[in-house]
């Protein structure tokens, strides 16, 4: 069975742009996480789709968005981007909802760098 | 609310050597606890988790933890370090019992010394 595959690995943006991110879960997960991870603040929750709906969401601006298609593929979106965006954004799948009972399976992340 | 330190972000120990990395934890109510493991340019992997039973967990390349609730501690260790032990590693914790997000520690940088 495939793993959790991200795209684009690397990316560079310059401030005022903005980007998008890409996520397939693993077949038949319908739950999907984001993460940033940095070294100052290590990881830190974005939010959670599950069955298309956002069923979670961290502290993070409104600059902060995402989408799950209806094949559980998930997007997300960083408008107007910062220097401080620049990050590796993870994403995980797991069966159910929630990353406590159901195992979250981590993909490589994209690196996003931010000039 | 949850909260997850670890006690040092980078531990140095010898190949053969025991690893202990300390993870400490507050919760509200009962936990779910977890140690996560990532190598450069990876994501994460878990290594373990304790939902309820047994407070030993073991999991996998040799590592466990054990659940002391008294001390709200969840101590990751490996008796016999090896090469490819070198990597991050994170503890996180999410409320048991409810559909809510993980919250992971800063993480605790291993490196294995020859």
């Amino acid at each position: 069975k495939a793993g959790v595959t991200q795209t684009p690995r690397y990316l560079i943006k310059t401030r005022g742009q903005q980007v998008t991110l890409s996520c397939s879960p693993i077949s038949g997960h319908r739950s999907v996480s984001w993460y940033q991870q940095t070294p100052g603040q290590g990881l830190q929750f974005l939010f959670e789709y599950f069955s298309e709906t956002q069923r979670n969401k961290g502290n993070f601006p409104g600059r902060f968005s995402g989408r799950q298609f209806s094949n559980s593929r998930s997007e997300m979106n960083v408008s107007t981007l910062e220097l401080g965006d620049s990050a590796l954004y993870l994403c995980a799948s797991s069966l159910g909802q929630g990353g406590g009972f159901n195992e979250q399976f981590f993909g490589p992340g994209t690196r996003l760098t931010v000039l | 609310a949850q909260s997850v330190t670890q006690l040092g972000s980078h531990v140095s120990v010898s190949e053969g050597a025991l690893v202990l990395l300390r993870c400490n934890y507050s919760s509200s109510v009962p936990p779910y606890l977890f140690w996560y493991v990532q190598y450069p340019n990876q994501g994460l992997q878990l290594l373990l988790k304790y939902t309820t039973g047994a407070t030993l967990v073991k999991g996998i390349n040799g590592f466990e933890a054990e659940f002391k609730k008294s001390e709200t501690s969840f101590h990751l260790t490996k008796p016999s370090a090896h090469m490819s032990d070198a990597a991050e590693y994170f503890c996180a914790v999410s409320p048991m019992g409810r559909d809510d997000k993980i919250i992971f520690g800063k993480g605790t940088r291993l490196h294995i010394l020859p």
